[in-house]
């Protein structure tokens, strides 16, 4: 089966670094995605990897390696406003999104 | 109307009841999507349609029918709803033509079924 795995729920302090992990095993791959969803909206795009490496864009960066079915999320410099839900979802052989369970970011002053 | 929009934003439907949520896009995205979102469960994928005119069943499409009868609107409709579809309801879309790419999501309906 198709399965994706990441914490359910992390605390970090304000202006500190956080990663959060993603490990996945899908029927082939093609992308994998991070998205942020704060409490009560939408889920909102926040990087694609499909090669491996790290991508960094802005106070948050994103690495994938594909050979150990594996991603995180790095965010640096935490805010306040970074306290939400950090999805994970990888593309599928049939091009189909497969989601993370998501994982709760807390911030504390 | 910029970007999706769905509705209603919520709703206390009877169990039994018909109900079909609207999903509208502005963007000519081919691709459109229903999630539900259950706590601890993540997304999970109702159903999808690649392109105007053509649906396709995805991870729990039990008890939903949808149609695509044009590129933007794409309509999930309850038959007779039951509890167990009291959920946080997304619409998405994206612009699958050229490859992989992000989706787009609606604010969200949130359905209670009682």
């Amino acid at each position: 089966g198709q399965n994706i795995d990441q914490p359910t729920e992390m605390t970090a302090t304000e202006g500190a670094i956080v990663q959060i992990n993603c490990t996945y095993q899908t029927s082939g791959f093609n992308g994998l995605f991070w998205y942020q969803q704060h409490a009560g909206e939408a889920p909102t795009f926040l990087s694609y990897n499909v090669l491996d490496g790290l991508e960094e864009k802005g106070r948050f960066s994103s690495f994938l390696s594909r050979s150990k079915g594996y991603s995180y999320l790095l965010l640096k410099e935490l805010q306040m406003k970074d306290s939400a839900s950090y999805l994970c979802a990888v593309t599928d052989s049939n091009y189909q999104l497969i989601w993370g369970a998501g994982t709760k970011l807390i911030i504390k002053p | 109307i910029a970007g999706i929009t769905q509705a209603p934003t919520s709703q206390i439907l009877a169990a039994g009841r018909r109900m079909t949520l609207r999903c509208t896009q502005d963007m000519r995205h081919n691709a459109m999507y229903w999630y539900r979102q259950d706590l601890g469960l993540g997304l999970r994928l109702i159903h999808y349609s690649n392109t105007a005119g053509t649906t396709g069943k995805g991870e729990v499409p039990d008890g939903y029918s949808v149609s695509r009868a044009n590129t933007d609107d794409f309509p999930l409709t309850l038959a007779s709803a039951v509890p167990s579809q009291t959920s946080v309801y997304f619409c998405a879309s994206s612009d699958s033509s050229g490859g992989v790419t992000e989706a787009f999501f609606g604010q969200g309906t949130r359905l209670t079924v009682v």
